[in-house]
């Protein structure tokens, strides 16, 4: 069962365009949501990360939105360049446990100039 | 600052061969340490996780091992090699406490069993 629902599986973006993942879950004991990003043959970094009791982060050109009664939470990359092209995680972590760190399917993103 | 090291970057074995991907962590003490296997243009498929030396907990059922003999240190094996095990191999750490529980991804190794 998966966890954390990413959509879409692949999206592609005008250069200078909005960038929009989403992700859903369902477990409320969740209580950190961050976002990777893997470029081609890279492992996963960090790149954004939101806790519950906020509804926005945003760091740059890269905005988190969490609705929490909705149990959704979304990507946002404002004026999206050919160098974000890559795929994109998001992931929902338990309070307690080692192996808490659940992730979504991907989000694979071409940005096109 | 703490580093993660993975290799062999790449690795191209035959059938039946066996494996060794060697992983350290660098900066910290007691980390948790993960497996993760990425098919082409996949997800993200958890493979085994530890929280301590010798303590490995593995997720699927499958024809790799997992060990760690130092605090910082995780090892991924295969006796014998099958055409499915290929894929992308990402090592990755964590801190030991639970909240805010990043996980840190090594750079990943390519394994392509001929």
């Amino acid at each position: 069962q998966q966890q954390v629902k990413q959509s879409p599986q692949s999206l592609i973006v005008q250069k200078g365009g909005i960038s929009i993942i989403n992700c859903a879950y369902e477990n409320t004991a969740f209580d950190y949501f961050p976002w990777y990003q893997q470029f081609p043959g890279k492992g996963p970094a960090l790149l954004i990360a939101i806790r519950p009791d906020v509804s926005e982060k945003k760091e740059g050109r890269f905005t988190i939105s969490f609705n929490k009664s909705a149990k959704q939470f979304s990507l946002h990359i404002m004026d999206s360049q050919p160098g974000d092209s890559a795929t994109y995680f998001c992931a929902a972590n338990l309070q307690t446990g080692a192996n808490n760190l659940f992730f979504g399917t991907g989000t694979r993103l071409t940005v096109i100039p | 600052s703490q580093t993660i090291h993975q290799w062999p970057a790449t690795l191209v074995q035959p059938v039946g061969s066996p494996l060794s991907l060697e992983c350290t962590v660098e900066g910290t003490s007691n980390p948790n340490l993960y497996w993760y296997r990425q098919a082409a243009g996949r997800g993200l498929q958890l493979l085994f996780y530890s929280i301590g030396i010798d303590q490995i907990s593995s997720e699927v059922p499958q024809n790799l091992s997992a060990s760690r003999p130092q605090d910082r240190q995780f090892i991924l094996s295969s006796k014998k090699l099958l055409l499915s095990d290929s894929g992308f191999y990402l090592c990755a750490w964590s801190m030991g406490s639970a909240s805010g529980n990043t996980i840190y991804f090594g750079e990943g190794s390519w394994l392509t069993v001929v």
